[in-house]
C-alpha cells in the first residue's frame, strides 16, 4: 500500500495544450516533497524540493504548488511539447528517508 | 560523466543464480542508497548508508544483502535471485547534511535484471 498516490496514473496531452496532475500524502510528520521526471532509460531528474505550506516552484514551463495542511501537491504542464513525455515521480520525504508514488506517465501528442 | 553511474545497465539471469549490481558515485556524497522499481508501484528502498561504516535495512531488504565499500561505492547483491525480483534497480546518493528529512537524493540509470 503505498502513503503517497499520485493520479492519474497516464495522461494524454495535445501539443500546445496544458495539463495538470497530483500527488497526495500524509500531512503529518512533513519535511519535505519532491518531484522527478524521469525517461525510460535514463535517471530520474530532480525537478523541485518543497518544503513550506503554499510552496510554488517554476522550471520553465513546469510549475509546481504545495499544501502540506491538506497533504497534496501539484504539477502543471503549459503548453505541452513532445519533449514532456515522461513519467513524473512525487516523493515525500520524513526524516531518513523518500516514500515515493507510482508515477504519471504524460504523453504528448505532436 | 554520469555522477552516478551503475553496473551492469541489463542483466539476465537464472533462478537460484548469485548476482551483484554495483553503483559508483563522482559527487562526493556520504549517503548512499538502493530502490527497485516495479511497474504500478513506486520506487521501494532496499539498502540505505550514511556512511562506510553505517548499514540499514529498507522496507523490501529480504533476499537481498549489500557492501559499501568505499565511500564512492555501493554494491547490491541477490545470493540466490528468485523471478520476483525481476524489475529496476535504482542506486541513489545524497549529501545528507541538510536540515533533518530534506533527504535531496540524485539517481543513477538503474539496473534491469530479469530472473529467468
Amino acid at each position: 500500500i503505498l502513503n503517497v498516490e499520485q493520479s492519474p496514473q497516464s495522461l494524454h496531452v495535445q501539443e500546445g495544450d496544458s495539463t495538470n496532475f497530483t500527488c497526495s500524502f500524509p500531512s503529518s510528520n512533513f519535511y519535505a516533497l519532491h518531484w522527478y521526471r524521469w525517461e525510460t532509460a535514463k535517471s530520474p531528474e530532480a525537478l523541485f524540493v518543497m518544503t513550506l505550506n503554499g510552496d510554488e516552484k517554476k522550471k520553465g514551463r513546469i510549475s509546481a504548488t504545495l499544501n502540506t495542511k491538506e497533504g497534496y501537491s501539484y504539477l502543471y504542464i503549459k503548453g505541452s511539447q513532445p519533449e514532456d513525455s515522461a513519467t513524473y515521480l512525487c516523493a515525500h520525504s520524513n526524516d531518513y528517508k523518500l516514500s515515493f508514488g507510482a508515477g504519471t506517465t504524460v504523453t504528448v501528442r505532436a | 560523466d554520469a555522477d552516478v553511474t551503475q553496473t551492469p545497465r541489463n542483466r539476465i539471469t537464472k533462478t537460484g543464480k548469485r548476482i551483484m549490481l554495483e553503483c559508483s558515485q563522482t559527487k562526493g556524497h556520504d549517503r548512499m542508497y538502493w530502490y527497485r522499481q516495479d511497474p504500478g508501484l513506486g520506487l521501494r528502498l532496499i539498502y540505505y548508508s550514511f556512511d562506510v561504516k553505517d548499514i540499514n535495512k529498507g522496507e523490501i531488504s529480504d533476499g537481498y544483502s549489500v557492501s559499501r565499500q568505499a565511500q564512492a561505492k555501493f554494491s547490491l547483491s541477490l545470493e540466490s535471485a528468485i523471478p520476483n525480483q525481476t524489475a529496476l534497480y535504482f542506486c541513489a546518493t545524497g549529501p545528507g547534511g541538510y536540515s533533518q528529512g530534506y533527504n535531496e537524493q540524485f539517481f543513477g540509470p538503474g539496473t534491469r535484471l530479469t530472473v529467468l
